[in-house]
Formats: C-alpha cells, structure tokens, sequence
C-alpha cells in the first residue's frame, strides 16, 4: 500500500529565503507525482506535475524534483514570498489504478 | 472557464438526517473525483468515475455513503443516515482524461459538512 510522507509538517521562514519542502513514497511504481497548493478554505492548485521518467519540473519560482529509486520529491520555492503561505501537499499516481495518494502537507507561513 | 463548482459551501446538519453534495464538473472533463479532507487522515479518495461510470469506490468509507453521475456535468454524493464522524470537507475534483497519468487534477473549493 501506497503511502506519502510529508516533512516537515509545518515551517516559517522570513520573505526572501530559499525553502525546501520534502515528500517521500514506500511504492516507488509510481507514474507521476504532482504538487499542489491549498489556500485556507479553498481546493486544491496544481502546482507542478512530474511524469515517471522526468527527473524535475519548474514553473516559475518554483521546481520540483522527483528520485523514484529513493522514494522522494522536494519541491524548491526561490525567493519567498508572504504570498506563498499556504498548505503544500504532494501527491503520487501510481499501478493500474487512477488514484492520486496524498501526504498530509507542509503548512508554511513566510513572514513579512 | 468557471472551474469546478461545489454546492454548497457549508453545510451542518443533525445525526441521522440525510445529505446531499453536489459538483458540476469542467466542462469537457472525463473524469470526477469525490475526495474527503479531515486534520486526522488528510485527503482521502472515496470514488471516481470515467464517463459518467464509477470506476472505483473502494475509498467510500460505508453503505451509507453513496454516489451518482447522471451526466457528464453533475454528479453527486449522498450520506443517509449522516453522523458526527462524517463532519469533514469534502471535494469534487475533475480531470480531462481517462487517466491521471499526465493531466492535472482541478478542485472545487469543497463542501465543509459539520455533522452534530
């Protein structure tokens, strides 16, 4: 059984810093795994998608990157923003299922 | 593009009284999710369907849940009789392809469900 892990739970850095955030897999069978952004009160935002066979996505300030072997994605934020605090949850597609498996997120506040 | 759209937005309601969800899919989606949000189990997938057929429902948590897509734009979920523990938020997700192998998922913004 699939199961995701997100470190930390929660972190607050001040605005400007650069910032990991880490997930990590038990299956690494998976075909993609995808970020998204969850804003309080609201659904979820596709952030990045990273196929099986790709080693990193990047979209803006953002990049994200995926080790199948190891079992782990860090999702990279350059340059903080107050604007980037949010919940950011990671979440893998894998086997002959269409089920995407969440971790429970990383809360992050970026101070002002 | 209006995005999926949930109603309601809230909803509290008192054991025993059934509930009904309600999505409206992107136009054009294949695909439709039903998931669950609680701090205890994060998100939790409860059924899917492809072209309006429900493909998996291994994730609905007992028989008192259950889910219907009519059509390709709506869809529904049902708790009869609902109880305390089924207080959560609850998401409709909808996808463009049959599969989510490369096609992100897009969220309405949920129905929070307080049963008391």
């Amino acid at each position: 059984k699939q199961e995701v892990t997100q470190i930390p739970a929660a972190l607050s850095v001040p605005e400007g810093e650069n910032l990991v955030l880490n997930c990590s897999f038990t299956d690494s069978a998976i075909y993609n795994l995808q970020w998204f952004r969850q804003d309080p009160g609201k659904g979820l935002t596709s952030l990045l998608l990273i196929q099986s066979s790709q080693r990193e996505q990047t979209s803006g300030r953002l990049n994200a990157s995926l080790d199948k072997s190891s079992g782990r994605s860090t999702l990279y934020i350059a340059a903080s923003q107050p604007g980037d605090s949010a919940t950011y949850l990671c979440a893998v597609h894998g086997g002959a299922t269409n089920k995407l498996i969440f971790g429970t997120g990383t809360l992050l506040a970026v101070q002002p | 593009d209006a995005g999926v759209i949930q109603s309601p937005r809230h909803e509290v309601t008192e054991m025993g009284q059934e509930v009904t969800l309600r999505c409206k899919p992107i136009s054009g989606h294949n695909s439709l999710f039903w998931y669950r949000q609680t701090m205890m189990r994060g998100l939790e997938l409860l059924i899917y369907f492809n072209n309006n057929v429900p493909i998996d429902d291994s994730g609905m948590p007992e028989d008192r849940f259950s889910a219907k897509m009519p059509n390709a734009s709506f869809s529904t979920l049902k708790i009869q009789p609902s109880e305390p523990r089924d207080s959560a938020v609850y998401f409709c997700a909808s996808s463009p392809m049959l599969r989510v192998d490369n096609s992100p998922l897009h969220f309405g913004n949920g129905t929070r469900l307080t049963v008391t």
